[in-house]
């Protein structure tokens, strides 16, 4: 079955130190792997999304993140954290029919 | 570029009615999925529409069922509401064949007493 996995509810970093976000998938097919932000009382934003093109993918606000086959990871990064990166980070995996498939969430804080 | 726009914003209902949420796609995008998200979790398929059809439903009953128009706008029904079902609706739009970019509109938060 296609699932996806994201370890660690909650992760609180101080501003300027680096994020990363981990997520990881389990897939009998070449997946498609997105990340999504979404800021309280609004809807998804795409941040990144691999098509099996290159496997590490820059996206908006300074986020990338790296396509490991072998790990079947696809965790998010960026080096600096910014007080306004504080959101809930959803990683979703592709599972046909334009449908996604995400995973429960990582809420980020950023403390200054 | 005219985005992803949901209606209502907010709504209360109380178990047993029903309840009609709208969307309207992102101009060119001929696609529309719902998704459920409910509170502290991510978001749940629905289903899909395409071509005014139903194409791709997941885990949910038939009291949740859909519509999409020939301008693919779309609506969400859901009939005799159950506390569950209170949750963040979330509609997206998508062009058919583009793998798994949807934008999303802001949700209608349902809230059933």
């Amino acid at each position: 079955a296609q699932s996806v996995t994201q370890l660690g509810s909650h992760v609180s970093v101080s501003e300027g130190a680096l994020v990363l976000l981990r997520c990881n998938y389990s897939s009998s097919v070449p997946p498609y792997l997105f990340w999504y932000v979404q800021y309280p009382n609004q809807g998804l934003q795409l941040l990144l999304k691999y098509t099996s093109a290159a496997t590490l993918v820059k996206g908006i606000n300074g986020f990338e993140a790296e396509f490991k086959k072998s790990e079947t990871s696809f965790h998010l990064t960026k080096p600096s954290a910014h007080m306004s990166d504080a959101a809930e980070y959803f990683c979703a995996f592709s599972g046909g029919y334009n449908k996604l498939i995400f995973g429960a969430g990582t809420r980020l804080a950023v403390h200054p | 570029e005219t985005g992803v726009t949901q209606s209502p914003t907010h709504l209360i209902k109380t178990r047993g009615q029903q309840v009609t949420l709208r969307c309207s796609s992102q101009s060119g995008h001929n696609t529309v999925s719902w998704y459920q998200q409910a509170l502290g979790q991510g978001p749940q398929f629905i289903f899909q529409y395409y071509r005014e059809e139903e194409n791709g439903r997941g885990n949910f009953p038939p009291r949740f069922s859909g519509l999409q128009f020939p301008n693919y706008s779309s609506e969400l029904n859901v009939n005799a509401l159950e506390l569950d079902d209170s949750a963040l609706y979330l509609c997206a739009s998508s062009l058919a064949g583009d793998p798994g970019e949807l934008f999303f509109g802001e949700g209608s938060r349902l809230t059933v007493l």
